[in-house]
């Protein structure tokens, strides 16, 4: 599977739009995009996936660029409660959940 | 509420002891895994399972063992040959159709502390 790259961290301010980017610019064409987020001491929650076009739903949009090489997760109205590790995963068929150490967002009021 | 429920939230155990987490799911999936988490680090990938009677070590099997008896249950044993038992254990499952990987569901982990 496609190694992923993730900012550390990332600050957002309650109610703005928080945007966490990630390269994965050695994604083959059968591997899917994936975000995943863990709050803190709970276990890893699945928010979006996505192949090549953008996709949203009820948590949070993602925009994948044409190269398939980067793609951003948005989360329209940041909220307290979204303050959670995000991790992005390239992944194909049937390979097995691998994560890294995500991007730390904190969401302050 | 269909999930998965793995117990107990906290587990304290001696050196040297064998202990044994469950982890049991009601979502009809075919596929379990356990994963360990220690501070600070992303989830490392320790057993998985795609259908009863069969598993397959993942990235760190050393010092564990599995077994999927029943559809809804993957118990994890953590041995005495694990050199650093003291970590948070999450247990997952997803529906494997076709040639996708749906999402995975996990369940609220188990904090592990060996002393």
């Amino acid at each position: 599977d496609a190694k992923t790259t993730q900012p550390t961290s990332m600050d957002c301010a309650e109610g703005r739009a928080a945007n966490l980017p990630c390269n994965h610019s050695t994604i083959s064409g059968n591997e899917y995009v994936y975000w995943y987020r863990q709050i803190h001491s709970q276990g890893p929650q699945y928010i979006i996936h996505g192949l090549k076009n953008n996709e949203t739903n009820e948590m949070a949009s993602l925009i994948i660029t044409e190269d398939r090489k980067s793609s951003t997760l948005i989360l329209p109205h940041a909220t307290l409660r979204d303050t959670a590790v995000y991790y992005c995963i390239a992944l194909s068929g049937y390979s097995t959940l691998t994560f890294g150490k995500g991007t730390m967002l904190l969401v302050s009021p | 509420d269909g999930g998965i429920t793995q117990s107990p939230k906290y587990l304290f155990r001696k050196e040297g002891q064998n202990v044994t987490l469950s982890c049991e799911q009601n979502l009809n999936h075919d596929a379990m895994y356990w994963y360990r988490q220690d501070p600070g680090q992303g989830l490392r990938l320790i057993y998985y399972s795609q259908i009863v009677n069969d598993f397959q070590k993942g990235d760190i099997a050393e010092g564990y063992s599995v077994s999927r008896e029943k559809k809804e249950s993957f118990p994890l044993t953590v041995t005495s040959a694990q050199k650093n038992p003291t970590a948070f254990y999450l247990c997952a499952s997803s529906m494997n159709r076709g040639v996708f990987n749906y999402g995975y569901t996990f369940g609220s982990g188990t904090r592990l502390t060996v002393v």
